[in-house]
């Protein structure tokens, strides 16, 4: 079984402040993948990024940056010098492979991040 | 059009109606996804189909009836649904014969309502 956890329901940061989103993964694969989605008040999933389990550099783009750590499972997610339009909700998601069991992917519950002016 | 698109937007039924969700993707992909989202709950798969055939299906109840006719059209046929069935319904569609390890492209989803 696979697991993905966003401990963090609710984050509210005032503008320019950085925020760290949380996501712990578990599974049993060696192979799998590690997902940010952004999801804005209009609804549709926004991808943001996406990291094998074999890459554990970390990523910078523009004022996002992401944290992979396969020691302790997390893959972390930071804005830094948040913006108003930064509010959302953010999923972390899993896809993993296992030999002879169906494809899986499974979404933390995500983040409520607000960005208060 | 662009990106994926997904009617309605809105849709109450009762438990007793026959309704379809109606997905449309113009990126050119191979692979389209159904999610449903309930509030407190994590986004959970429903359906994938890749190459117009499916090729997961995690233990949805049979009220849901998803059909692919073409790589860009995906439906969500439902009927006697029950409230707790109430959620955003969302489509995705990938490059790459439905890997989940590929980038998805979502809709805006259909909120659905049932009385």
């Amino acid at each position: 079984a696979q697991k993905v956890t966003q401990a963090q329901t609710e984050i509210s940061v005032v503008e320019k402040e950085d925020v760290t989103l949380d996501c712990v993964y578990e599974t049993r694969d060696t192979t799998y993948y590690l997902f940010w989605y952004k999801q804005p008040p209009s609804g549709e999933l926004v991808f943001l990024i996406r990291r094998n389990s074999f890459d554990e550099q970390n990523e910078i783009s523009g004022r996002y940056s992401w944290n992979f750590q396969k020691s302790t499972s997390s893959f972390n997610f930071t804005i830094t010098a948040s913006q108003v339009v930064d509010s959302a909700v953010y999923f972390c998601a899993l896809s993993a492979f296992s030999s002879g069991s169906a494809r899986q992917l499974t979404f933390g519950s995500g983040t409520q991040l607000t960005v208060l002016p | 059009e662009t990106g994926v698109t997904q009617t309605p937007r809105h849709l109450v039924m009762g438990m007793t109606n026959k309704k379809s969700l109606k997905c449309e993707q113009h990126l050119g992909h191979n692979a389209m996804y159904w999610y449903k989202q309930s509030a407190k709950k994590p986004l959970e798969l429903m359906f994938v189909y890749s190459l117009e055939e499916r090729v997961e299906n995690n233990s949805v109840p049979s009220r849901f009836s998803p059909e692919c006719p073409n790589s860009s059209h995906l439906f969500l046929h439902l009927h006697t649904l029950q409230p707790e069935d109430s959620a955003l319904y969302l489509c995705a569609s990938s490059q790459g014969e439905g890997f989940l390890g590929n980038e998805q492209f979502f809709g805006p989803g259909t909120r659905l309502t049932v009385l």
